[in-house]
């Protein structure tokens, strides 16, 4: 069964250093998203990608986030300059027609 | 707020009885999915119930939406240890294609 899958599962980091996390969505999907979870909260949206642009995004997807689709197959989220508060688990998704499917997350963890 | 919410926020159970969550939401929808998240862990597709849908189902999974009241509910059938997880409603309204979450029904299955 196709999946999402994304790399690392784990990465530490420390506060100011570039991240860059990868996923790699079902082949023929259209749609394609980063969420991420705080420890023991609800699971956020940050944005969504369609037609090699960003479709929506919410407040916490401010300047020190990107996405980038650099080839046919890589989905990528990239954090300039981490805080501590971006210390989270990440989910990217993608979807087809309608069904979201979840990747199983990087925990990200800046110290 | 636009996103679904759970009742109730924690259920116990025995293994081999019936679990049924149920879920509130505010907009019109284009469709209504269930996801399951184990602890830590990513989310997983569980099911998607169209707006002309009333009723689905999946193995020991039903789902019912009924969109007078705004509502839907996920009954799981002979549940197992192995159901022990979260459990999310979600929806896209509109044209946006963003997925907002609420809190969940943690789901306990006791051996």
């Amino acid at each position: 069964e196709p999946e999402v899958t994304q790399t690392p599962s784990h990465q530490v980091t420390q506060m100011g250093q570039e991240v860059i996390l990868r996923c790699v969505p079902i082949s023929n999907h259209l749609y394609f998203y980063w969420y991420r979870q705080i420890l023991g909260q609800k699971v956020e949206f940050l944005v969504s990608f369609y037609n090699n642009e960003i479709s929506e995004k919410s407040e916490i997807f401010d300047d020190q986030f990107s996405v980038e689709r650099p080839d046919g197959s890589n989905f990528t989220l990239k954090i300039r300059s981490t805080k501590l508060e971006d210390s989270a688990m990440y989910f990217c998704a993608s979807a087809g027609v309608a069904e979201a499917f979840f990747g199983q997350g990087t925990r990200l963890t800046v110290v | 707020s636009q996103q679904g919410e759970e009742d109730p926020q924690a259920l116990s159970i025995q293994e081999g009885e019936n679990a049924t969550m149920n879920c509130s939401y505010k907009t019109s929808i284009n469709n209504l999915q269930w996801y399951r998240q184990n602890s830590g862990r990513g989310l997983v597709h569980l099911i998607l119930i169209r707006s002309n849908e009333r009723e689905k189902h999946s193995g020991r999974l039903r789902v019912t939406l009924d969109t007078s009241k705004k509502s839907s509910s996920l009954l799981i059938t002979a549940s197992r240890a192995a159901d022990t997880a979260s459990y999310f409603c979600t929806h896209s309204w509109g044209g946006s294609e963003k997925l907002v979450f609420g809190k969940g029904t943690k789901l306990t299955v006791n051996p």
